[in-house]
């Protein structure tokens, strides 16, 4: 079974820019969680989704977007980039099927490493 | 709001030493509880997880994690540990009830020396 891929794997952009990062889950998997991961702050949620649904979502302004489209597979986005938004972003998968088996254990990917500029 | 706490930033060990990495969290209802390990150049990996029953879960590479829940820890031990556990090592907190995320404490970087 393939895991969880990310795409791109590196993006460098200037402040003031969009950036979009996808994710493509294990075949299966409904929920997707993003992550943002930095030296200081450890990982840190940005927020999941369950069914093209967003269902939890963390403490990061609303320039952090993201979407679930029918296949599973996820977007997120970031508007009008910061110089504190370079950090490695971690996408993972997980089963989240009421009456599954370790429904809630997650499957990171590889991860894109944003630089801003 | 729930957290989770990783006492050592970093901690260098010698080849063949014993380990113990601290785990705490706040949150009092039922939780899952995991240890992740990410290797240098390489995504997160599970490492072992507790869902319920023994409170002493073994995983992969002779990890395993004792949990208290009187003292809200899940503390990771290898006896004997190797230049290969070079990591950054996470543990993560869900609670076990209604559709909450994921939290993790910042890490902690082990570094094993020959």
């Amino acid at each position: 079974k393939a895991g969880v891929t990310q795409t791109p794997r590196y993006l460098i952009k200037t402040r003031g820019q969009q950036v979009t990062l996808s994710c493509s889950p294990i075949s299966g998997h409904r929920s997707v969680s993003w992550y943002q991961q930095t030296p200081g702050q450890g990982l840190q949620f940005l927020f999941e989704y369950f069914s093209e649904t967003q269902r939890n979502k963390g403490n990061f302004p609303g320039r952090f977007s993201g979407r679930q489209f029918s296949n599973s597979r996820s977007e997120m986005n970031v508007s009008t980039l910061e110089l504190g938004d370079s950090a490695l972003y971690l996408c993972a998968s997980s089963l989240a099927g009421r009456g599954a088996k370790n429904y809630n254990e997650q499957f990171f990917g590889p991860g894109t490493r944003l630089t801003v500029l | 709001a729930q957290s989770v706490s990783q006492h050592n930033h970093h901690v260098i060990l010698s080849e063949a030493a014993s380990l113990e990495l601290g785990c705490n969290y706040s949150y009092g209802g039922t939780v899952n509880l995991f240890w992740y390990v990410q290797y240098p150049g390489q995504h997160l990996q599970l490492l072992l997880k507790y869902f319920s029953g023994d409170p002493l879960v073994k995983g992969i590479k002779g990890f395993e994690a004792e949990f208290i829940k009187s003292k809200f820890s899940f503390n990771l031990r290898k006896p004997s540990v190797q230049w290969s556990d070079t990591a950054e090592y996470f543990c993560a907190v869900m609670r076990n009830s209604g559709n909450t995320p994921l939290v993790f404490g910042k890490g902690t970087r082990l570094s094993v020396i020959a």
